[in-house]
């Protein structure tokens, strides 16, 4: 079970926003540590889509934006588009677990 | 640029042991600061990180599967591989080896590797 929580799925029309949270399952868990967003399309490896709470790298288009607040996160992607249906993972690391890398459970995205 | 990629069986036996290789490109992995990780995912479900590795050798693993772990790295070869052990069909999935920074994002991926746990 993940120590970080996503709903399982979440759904939106196109040129709709829709946020996924992820949220902390204690509050010493992960404080001090950045949250960082994953998507992944059907059969493809995961991607960083967002690093640092709210870093976009490079090529990620500017509609994919999270923030960050405490033990919860949040990403948002805004006009959203058909090529968006994925399945989007946050991560972050868990000082109670040696520091160790930790992924929230994944939720999906599906575009109407 | 970095480029990973996953080598390895397809098919392993319960009670076996698995090894797997990711060669690196683009980069020596004992001239950049990366840690080099391998993330699971069973078919269906989500990911789960294995464990990591410096260049120098260092490791730190999930707790949950480290006393099954062993993860190398060969400098010479600009490689990194992991080994686990006692197999069971829970361990079917596919295996990605993956860069990131000390306690940062997971900024590379290799394409995969499926992994098949059956008699």
């Amino acid at each position: 079970q993940s120590v970080l929580t996503q709903p399982p799925s979440v759904s939106g029309a196109p040129g709709q926003r829709v946020t996924i949270s992820c949220t902390g399952s204690s509050p010493n868990s992960g404080a001090s540590y950045a949250v960082h967003w994953y998507q992944q399309l059907p059969g493809r490896a995961p991607k960083l889509l967002i690093y640092g709470n709210n870093n976009r790298p490079s090529g990620v288009p500017e509609r994919f934006s999270a923030s960050r607040s405490g033990t919860s996160a949040s990403l948002a992607i805004s006009g959203l588009q058909a090529e968006d249906e994925a399945d989007y993972y946050c991560q972050s690391y868990d000082s109670r677990l040696s520091d160790s890398v930790v992924f929230g459970g994944g939720t999906k995205l599906t575009v109407l | 640029q970095l480029q990973l990629q996953e080598s390895g069986p397809g098919l392993v036996k319960p009670s076996e042991t698995l090894s797997l290789t990711c060669t690196v490109s683009g980069a020596s992995i004992s001239r950049t600061s990366y840690y080099w990780a391998w993330v699971r995912q069973p078919p269906g479900k989500g990911l789960e990180w294995i464990g990591s590795i410096y260049y120098s050798g260092s490791t730190y693993y999930n707790p949950s599967l480290k006393s099954r772990v062993i993860e190398s790295v060969d400098t010479s070869r600009n490689q990194f591989s992991l080994m686990l052990s006692s197999l069971t069909a829970a361990d079917t999935a596919v295996y990605y080896c993956a860069a990131h920074f000390d306690s940062q994002s997971f900024d590379y991926w290799g394409q995969g590797n499926l992994v098949t746990v059956s008699p």
